[in-house]
């Protein structure tokens, strides 16, 4: 089956430290993107992706980073910068298409403390 | 500036009853995108629905439909004798068509449905 894989489901990490979350598709699909969900809230965008070895800032990149070495994998780094990393990170991959939906994997909830 | 706006946070309802979930939306440009995601428990948001600005027929699918009107700029959605298995978050989001990156949609904060046995 076609999908999006993001590994761990949960995740536990100190203050200070940084943490990679995995995300792994097999759509075939050119575009990929980082949102974080905090509690009562939409989701916001952090990272984007159209093509390997390119990526762009969202709305919210500061404190984090990415990497897109293959076309299938959009792991995103929540380093020590970021001031409030607690959150329910999704990821998504879409074709290279304006507006075309988005398919989103399962999250991974990540609590700092 | 781009808004999406659910004012309804929660809704409860019994099983059988319709409830319709509210979208109202702001955006300056003439041709934009709408989309409905539905967000279970397990976490994964999923696609429902897409919408274009010159396409304001409404649609039906099963229990579902939605109600395009871009006079009050609103696109809200209706669960027809809703169900159990209904119960999730479900978000309203807008796009632009040409401008802006790709997959920059605009979230609202989402409406929680329950739907009691």
């Amino acid at each position: 089956d076609g999908g999006i894989t993001q590994s761990p489901k949960y995740l536990f990490r100190k203050e200070g430290q940084n943490v990679t979350l995995s995300c792994e598709q097999n759509l075939n699909h050119d575009a990929m993107y980082w949102y974080r969900q905090d509690p009562g809230q939409g989701l916001r965008l952090i990272y984007y992706s159209q093509i390997v070895n390119d990526f762009q800032k969202g709305d919210i990149a500061e404190g984090y980073s990415v990497s897109r070495e293959k076309k299938e994998s959009f792991p995103l780094t929540v380093t020590s910068a970021q001031k409030n990393p607690t959150a329910f990170y999704l990821c998504a991959s879409s074709i290279l298409n304006s507006n075309s939906p988005l398919h989103f994997g399962n999250g991974t909830r990540l609590t700092v403390t | 500036a781009q808004k999406v706006t659910q004012a309804q946070t929660e809704i409860s309802v019994v099983e059988k009853e319709d409830v319709t979930l509210d979208c109202v939306y702001e955006t300056r440009d003439t041709t934009y995108y709408l989309f409905w995601y539905k967000q279970p428990p397990s976490g994964e948001l999923v696609f429902l629905i897409r919408r274009n600005s010159f396409d304001e027929q409404n649609e039906i699918s099963g229990r579902y439909s939605w109600n395009f009107q871009k006079s009050t700029s609103s696109f809200n959605f209706t669960i027809t004798a809703s169900q159990v298995v209904d119960s999730a978050v479900y978000f309203c989001a807008l796009s632009e068509i040409d401008g802006g990156s790709q997959g920059n949609l605009i979230f609202g904060k989402g409406t929680k449905l329950s739907v009691k046995p």
